[in-house]
């Protein structure tokens, strides 16, 4: 079956400590993985995708296929960074047919 | 370009009525992807059109139908319309089929009664 776990409802921590949103899935072929992003009062965005490799505002994620991981991670958490995370994995079926599959999602809260 | 558009933004029925949800993408954008959210949950896939055709579908039964049309708007429809209907209907396009960057809209609250 193909899905998304994020493990945590709520994460919960202090101005300029490390930041660590976990995702694991479960896909059987080859897994394309983004987190996406929901700011309060705004829309849901899309944060990093792993395929670009990239760093968005402090924020990185490796993709581990032998854990089937892709933990989102910043080293030292500010106060904006507080919003709704969603991890999200990309399906590809036969006939070019796609589908997103995302997380319940983790709520981060960055106190001062 | 003011983003992905979505109407009504609120919408109350009843059990048993339908419902018609309306999405405009970003300009120059083909796909639209329509998803559903319960409170509490992450967004569910519900279709993905892509030049007029529907080019994916999740776990919906058939009350749910959309269509795209020649200016890429879209229109989701759901008949027969159930308590467990009531969620966030979210828009999202994109350039391409691909889903690799997808645009959302702020969404259609359905409260079915």
């Amino acid at each position: 079956a193909q899905r998304v776990t994020q493990p945590e409802k709520l994460l919960s921590v202090f101005k300029g400590a490390p930041v660590e949103l976990k995702c694991n899935y479960s896909y059987s072929g080859s897994p394309e993985l983004f987190w996406y992003v929901q700011y309060s009062r705004q829309r849901l965005q899309l944060l990093l995708r792993h395929i670009s490799r990239e760093s968005i505002k402090g924020f990185t994620a490796d993709l581990n296929k032998g854990e089937t991981s892709f933990h989102l991670k910043k080293p030292f958490a500010q106060e904006e960074d507080s919003a709704m995370y969603y991890c999200a994995l990309r399906s590809r079926a036969s006939g070019g047919y796609n589908k997103l599959i995302f997380g319940a999602g983790t709520r981060l809260a960055v106190h001062p | 370009d003011a983003g992905v558009t979505q109407s009504p933004t609120h919408l109350i029925k009843t059990r048993g009525q339908q419902v018609t949800l309306r999405c405009s993408p970003i300009s120059g954008h083909k796909s639209v992807s329509w998803y559903q959210q319960v409170l509490g949950q992450g967004p569910q896939f519900i279709f993905q059109y892509y030049e007029k055709e529907e080019r994916g579908r999740g776990n919906f039964p058939d009350r749910f139908s959309a269509r795209q049309f020649p200016n890429y708007s879209s229109e989701l429809n759901v008949n027969a319309l159930l308590l467990g209907d009531s969620a966030l209907y979210l828009c999202a396009s994109s350039p391409t089929s691909a889903l690799n960057e997808q645009f959302f809209g702020p969404g259609t609250r359905l409260t079915v009664l």
